[in-house]
């Protein structure tokens, strides 16, 4: 049973325009949310996180929105950029621990 | 900021072999490191924690026979894949967080081992 869902493998955006990436997750216990960018044969690199206190961060192009009630966070990216085009995991933890519990992942292609 | 690297970034080794995958934090203490193995087009897939001096905590399913892990110091966590089959060829990351935050949490660049 996944506990973090990204439904949308793949996602395609005009460089300049908004990226928008949603993350769903089902375990109630989660306090802390993150976004990591990963590129192919390389480790994921830490992009933003979010804790359950909040509904927004936001980090220069990068913003992450939180719908506790909803289960529901989602990335904006504007604007975008083709150096953006990469794999976008959510995560989430639970207060206390280090274990991350990851989505499937977004792939997302700016395109020029 | 903290870096992880992992060795060998790549492996391809025979049916039945063992190989050992290193994951080290280059300028900081990991008391605590991570094993995730992720497939192809799947989510990374948390195996097992790695603690230095006492044994490793494998998540349900994972078999800690045939995944030996073996966390020497507080800089070096190794993960050996013991007679390997084709279906272990997989992606394999390492992460140690730096902090008492998970967002602290820093990632090797991957190993990639193919049994054939």
């Amino acid at each position: 049973d996944q506990q973090v869902k990204q439904n949308s493998p793949s996602l395609s955006v005009q460089e300049g325009r908004i990226s928008i990436l949603n993350c769903d997750y089902t375990n109630s216990m989660f306090d802390y949310f993150l976004w990591y960018k990963k590129y192919p044969a390389e480790g994921p690199t830490f992009l933003i996180s979010i804790s359950s206190i909040k509904d927004k961060n936001e980090d220069g192009r990068f913003t992450v929105f939180l719908n506790k009630s909803a289960k529901h966070l989602s990335l904006h990216i504007v604007p975008s950029q083709p150096g953006d085009s990469a794999v976008y995991f959510c995560a989430a933890s639970v207060a206390g621990s280090y274990q991350l519990t990851f989505g499937k992942g977004t792939k997302l292609s700016v395109i020029p | 900021g903290a870096v992880v690297s992992q060795h060998p970034s790549w492996v391809i080794c025979k049916s039945g072999t063992s190989v050992k995958i290193e994951c080290r934090s280059l300028d900081f203490q990991a008391t605590t490191m991570f094993w995730y193995r992720q497939f192809p087009k799947q989510s990374l897939m948390l195996m097992a924690t790695s603690n230095e001096g006492s044994k490793a905590t494998y998540e349900q399913g994972v078999e800690k026979d045939k995944f030996l892990i073996n966390h020497a110091s507080l800089t070096l966590s190794t993960l050996t894949v013991t007679s390997a089959h084709p279906e272990d060829s997989s992606f394999y990351i390492c992460s140690a967080p730096t902090s008492g935050r998970s967002y602290e949490q820093y990632f090797g660049p991957g190993t990639r081992l193919t049994v054939t």
